[in-house]
């Protein structure tokens, strides 16, 4: 079967400092990976999606990058954090059948900027 | 990408029949319709899919009309473990795309 982890579960981080948050997938091949921010009491936001590795699609233009290092393996990063990047980022994968809709989610990661 | 219309919340009862309704007026061709549960804390978890017609699985049952601009969740016989936010959301059948959650519809089910 299929599993998703991410890690660390919650981090606290000053602003300015960096963030890697990692993402990796068992039990699938050439998946399909996202990377979601969902901010309190609201929906998520797509950040980005990779169909492959090296090759990754941005959807918001922020001071966030992603990187597919290896084919079950996403991680986030930025330079410098932001206030306005607390959230709870979630990782997602969807199979090589063609179904993007049906998408598996992570445990999350609970990123307080302070 | 078709844009999803649901209401921001709903209350009910335990052991009642409820049904989330979602507008998707520009729904294209190759889009499918989806469904997601979420719980405090926890990542969305797929409920449910269909093309056309009526869909049923062991949690849920989706109606969608001939002209694919609605569609209904019907939850059979909620419990306060069904309490959560429910996301409807049409992607297209593609290996190489994106879907889009919407603010979804949090439901609050009462004893």
């Amino acid at each position: 079967s299929q599993t998703i982890h991410q890690w660390p579960a919650t981090l606290v981080q000053p602003v300015g400092s960096p963030l890697s948050l990692e993402c990796t997938v068992e039990g699938t091949s050439n998946p399909n990976l996202y990377w979601y921010r969902q901010a309190a009491g609201r929906g998520l936001q797509l950040l980005f999606y990779s169909v492959g590795i090296g090759q990754i699609s941005s959807e918001v233009p922020q001071n966030l990058s992603a990187s597919r290092p290896q084919d079950r393996q996403f991680i986030l990063s930025s330079k410098k954090l932001l206030l306005s990047d607390s959230g709870f980022y979630l990782c997602a994968w969807s199979g090589q059948e063609r179904r993007s809709y049906e998408q598996y989610f992570g445990p999350g990661t609970r990123l307080t900027v302070t | 990408l078709a844009k999803t219309t649901q209401p921001i919340s709903m209350d009910s009862y335990e052991g009642q029949e409820v049904n989330i309704t979602c507008s998707h007026n520009n729904i294209a061709t190759n889009d499918y319709i989806t469904w997601y549960q979420q719980f405090p804390s926890q990542g969305p978890r797929f409920i449910i899919q269909g093309y056309k017609t009526k869909v049923t699985n062991e949690v849920a049952s989706l109606f969608i009309p001939a002209d694919r601009k609605s569609s209904t969740l019907s939850l059979p016989r909620v419990s306060l473990s069904d309490t959560a936010v429910y996301y409807c959301l049409v992607a297209p059948y593609s290996s190489a795309s994106k879907i889009i959650f919407g603010s979804g519809t949090r439901l609050s089910i009462r004893p």
